[in-house]
Formats: structure tokens, sequence, C-alpha cells
């Protein structure tokens, strides 16, 4: 494994809750993602980080907000859970500081359910 | 829109047989990665392919990259049953640093 944990790895929340989802890497990583993977649709880009305090959007970024005050945590949240948001949840980490340019590694992930 | 678009979205092979993936997308790129995932676990990344032309080889599967006609292709020799997983492959736009993913190959090898 590249250095990254999750956090929760499962959760079941209520409709409506706020929810925060915890990505960690030890490698030092310039850039992290958050990613979503749902059935037929591979894994969607929901927002990522290019440095501490700087993201952007991905392709899904509707009811998502993210965090990143230090280079090793990025932090996902759902203001208001809704039962769309159930899905599986991928962090990763990239960047162009090696042979392998901007190659991605991922989290072990976390399974939420919204009821 | 972006699009990256794998067939077989699904595969089912004897072992020892040979097969190919391929993986098209519509945007300019130079980077393209093939993933595996196991059910239930996270994406290993198996290939970087970063210019047109270019081969990796890994054990029994094999991939290209024909960035002129938008095509990557993961090739498998003589299947084996551990290689039953699902198969993404994602392309790097130009001058960007996202990943856009394919929705997956998953493939079955049976005896």
């Amino acid at each position: 494994d590249a250095g990254i944990t999750q956090s929760p790895r499962h959760k079941v929340t209520e409709t409506g809750t706020p929810v925060t989802l915890r990505c960690h890497q030890t490698e030092n990583h310039r850039y992290m993602y958050w990613y979503r993977q749902d059935p037929g649709h591979g894994l969607r880009l929901i927002h990522y980080s290019y440095g501490v305090k700087d993201t952007d959007k991905g392709e899904v970024s509707d009811g998502y907000s993210v965090s990143r005050s230090k280079t090793e945590d990025f932090l996902l949240t759902l203001e208001s859970a809704t039962s769309s948001q159930t899905s599986v949840y991928f962090c990763a980490i990239g960047g162009r500081q090696s042979s392998s340019y901007n190659e991605q590694f991922f989290g072990p992930g976390t399974r939420l359910t919204v009821l | 829109e972006l699009k990256v678009e794998q067939n077989p979205l699904f595969l089912s092979m004897q072992e020892g047989k040979n097969y190919t993936i391929y993986c098209n997308y519509s945007t300019t790129s130079d980077r393209l990665y093939w993933y595996r995932q196991d059910p239930g676990k996270s994406l290993e990344s198996l290939f970087v392919l970063l210019s047109n032309g270019a081969v990796k080889q890994e054990g029994r599967l094999m991939a290209s990259l024909d960035t002129k006609a938008r095509l990557s292709t993961l090739h498998i020799t003589a299947a084996v049953h551990d290689l039953s997983a699902t198969y993404f492959c994602a392309v790097a736009p130009i001058n960007t640093d996202k990943l856009i993913f394919g929705t997956g190959t998953r493939l079955q090898v049976f005896p």
C-alpha cells in the first residue's frame, strides 16, 4: 500500500445528517483526490486538492465539500447526506514527483450507506 | 464531454485463451493508466503508458497506447483464474492532474 488510510471504513447514516470522511497519507504527496464508485459508472471524481488549502471541483461535486489544512489529511464532507450519496468512496494520492507521471494510488475505500 | 469507453463491459473466458480489452477516449491525452480491482478491494495500479506507441508487459498482461487513434488495449495471454477481476483504464487529459475513468471490464476466467 502507498501509505493511505481512510476512516471510517464503513458507515451507515440517516438522510439529512452530516458526514465527514477522512483520508490520511504518509507519502507527502501534493495531490489528493476523492472519488465515488457506483455500479455502471466506474470511478467519478468529486473533488481534488493540489496543496494545503488548494482544492477544486471534480465532475460530481454537488452536495460535497472538502478541506485540506495539512498535507497529510484530506476531508470529504456531506453537509446533509442523501440516499443518492450511498456509494463507496475512494481517496487517492498522486503528483508530479516520480517517473510515473501523476500516477494515482488508492486508499482502501469507505462504504457509506445513507438510509 | 470527455468520455472513456471500455469494451467489453463483461468478459467470460476460458483458461488458456487470449483476449483483448479496448479503451477508447475522446480527449487529447498523453497519459493512460490501467488499474485492477478485486471484489470489495481497492484499485491496484497495473500500467502507466506515457507516450504514443508505449507498450508495457507484466506476466500475462500487455498494455499498449496509440494516442493518434485515442485507443489503448490490454491484452491477456493464456488466461488463468487469478486474473479474474475488474479492469479499469483511466485517461489524464492534457495539462490536467485529473483522471477520467472508464466504466470497467469485469473479467471472469473459468476452467
